[in-house]
């Protein structure tokens, strides 16, 4: 089945401890993305990757790193959570960029404390 | 901002009954994408109009574009209880753009 597949799907942590969530797309899909969600704002995006190796910044990037060493992966790292990062953060990836329409992971909601 | 905007922000009809969602935007686009999403969950993508289209069909669904008014509509026909969830509009503002814009959302209850 054609998907993306992102982990975990919720997630409390502290301040300051470093987290990676995981998202994983089997469709040979050269684009991906984040975003983040929060009520009122719609979805936000964070980062986003047009291949292996090429990352760009989206509206809201500080507080995040990612990385893109393999076509199916695109990881997010938040290397040091603030609780403003509390929010319910989405996975998504496109043949090659927003002229397709985008498949979405099933989402992270994630709690810094 | 460059997100689109969705009107009405909520909207509640009678099982069976059309509902329509309109999506207003500011520059000129290159396509405009509607997506579904039930509580909390991912997002799914429904129909993707371009900016040379004037109207698509899906199933009960219906998108219409008016590039002159910057502005979207989305008609969910004979709506169902399991229509029921939040709609996104999402622009992209130029060819081979990386990037999609989502609004708000507007969030459909159908009532059985």
């Amino acid at each position: 089945e054609a998907q993306v597949t992102q982990n975990p799907r919720y997630l409390i942590t502290v301040t300051g401890k470093k987290l990676t969530v995981t998202c994983s797309q089997n469709m040979n899909h050269e684009y991906m993305s984040w975003y983040r969600q929060d009520p009122g704002l719609g979805l936000r995006q964070i980062y986003y990757s047009m291949n292996v190796e090429v990352t760009d910044k989206g509206d809201v990037p500080e507080g995040y790193k990612v990385s893109r060493k393999e076509k199916r992966n695109f990881p997010l790292i938040l290397e040091s959570p603030s609780p403003n990062q509390t929010s319910l953060y989405f996975c998504a990836s496109s043949l090659t960029g927003a002229d397709y329409g985008y498949t979405f992971g099933s989402g992270t909601r994630l709690t810094v404390v | 901002s460059q997100q689109g905007e969705e009107d009405p922000q909520a909207l509640s009809i009678q099982e069976g009954e059309n509902a329509t969602m309109n999506c207003s935007y500011k520059t000129s686009i290159n396509n405009l994408q509607w997506y579904r999403q039930n509580s909390g969950r991912g997002l799914v993508h429904l129909i993707l109009i371009r900016s040379n289209e004037r109207e698509k069909h899906s199933g009960r669904l219906r998108v219409t574009l008016d590039t002159s008014k910057k502005s979207s509509s989305l008609l969910i026909t004979a709506s169902r209880a399991a229509d029921t969830a939040s709609y996104f509009c999402a622009t992209a503002y130029q060819t081979g753009a990386n990037n999609l814009f989502f609004g708000t959302g507007t969030r459909l209850t159908v009532i059985p």
